[in-house]
């Protein structure tokens, strides 16, 4: 049973290009999370989807990001126009249902570097 | 909202000895979970163990177990027999309500030989 599966590995893009971050849960799974790292910082929630749902995006910032999870494919994190503050690790989640209680599987992360 | 605090950026501990590290944590949930999870320099994160709030008994998984004191909101992990491939960042994170987990600013543990 394959783990979560994140691509591209290592992403980089110029200041106001388009960074696209997939992720593939694991099998089974149908609940996705997203988290970013920040050097030296611990990972700080940006969004929980469910299969075509977005169930709770509190932890993303209101402006040029956005995810989706289809009922076919991967979960995509989409940046628009990125900054250098946007520079971190990008980590994908999978669980196999909602809910506090049951562990979240990661994935490797990509590391979204911006010049 | 919720808020975790792990108040030792740094510890170290000498192979085959004991070291705690310590979490405290802010929540208004009632039913929660509460988990460590570790990140070698690799960068993977890998669940080292997992606490059930409503559960007095504390965790245990091997060489790790934890001391969860929920009226306090502390949940310190120790780790007994450290080996050199504890060494890494250690988080601790408790539950959200939508399963989003809250995660602390991580302990950087080094292990000498």
């Amino acid at each position: 049973n394959a783990g979560v599966m994140q691509n591209p590995r290592h992403l980089v893009r110029r200041r106001g290009q388009e960074a696209r971050l997939r992720c593939s849960p694991m099998k089974g799974h149908s609940h996705v999370y997203w988290y970013r790292q920040l050097p030296e910082e611990g990972l700080k929630f940006m969004v929980y989807l469910q299969k075509e749902n977005i169930i709770d995006e509190s932890g993303m910032p209101k402006e040029r990001f956005s995810a989706e999870f289809p009922k076919e494919g991967p979960s995509i994190l989409r940046i628009q126009q990125v900054v250098r503050g946007d520079s971190a690790a990008y980590f994908c989640a999978s669980s196999p249902t909602s809910g506090g209680n049951y562990e979240q599987y990661f994935g490797p992360g990509t590391r979204l570097t911006v010049t | 909202a919720q808020t975790v605090t792990q108040s030792q950026p740094e510890m170290s501990v000498q192979e085959a000895e004991t070291v705690t590290l310590s979490c405290t944590y802010d929540t208004s949930e009632s039913d929660y979970y509460l988990f460590w999870y570790k990140q070698p320099p690799s960068r993977q994160m890998i669940l080292v163990i997992r606490q059930e709030a409503y559960k007095q008994q504390n965790a245990t998984e091997n060489r790790f177990s934890v001391n969860f004191q929920k009226a306090a909101k502390s949940f310190s992990l120790k780790i007994s027999d450290s080996q050199l491939g504890d060494a890494a960042m250690y988080f601790c994170a408790p539950g959200g309500s939508q399963g989003n987990l809250i995660f602390g600013k991580g302990t950087k543990l080094s292990v000498k030989p």
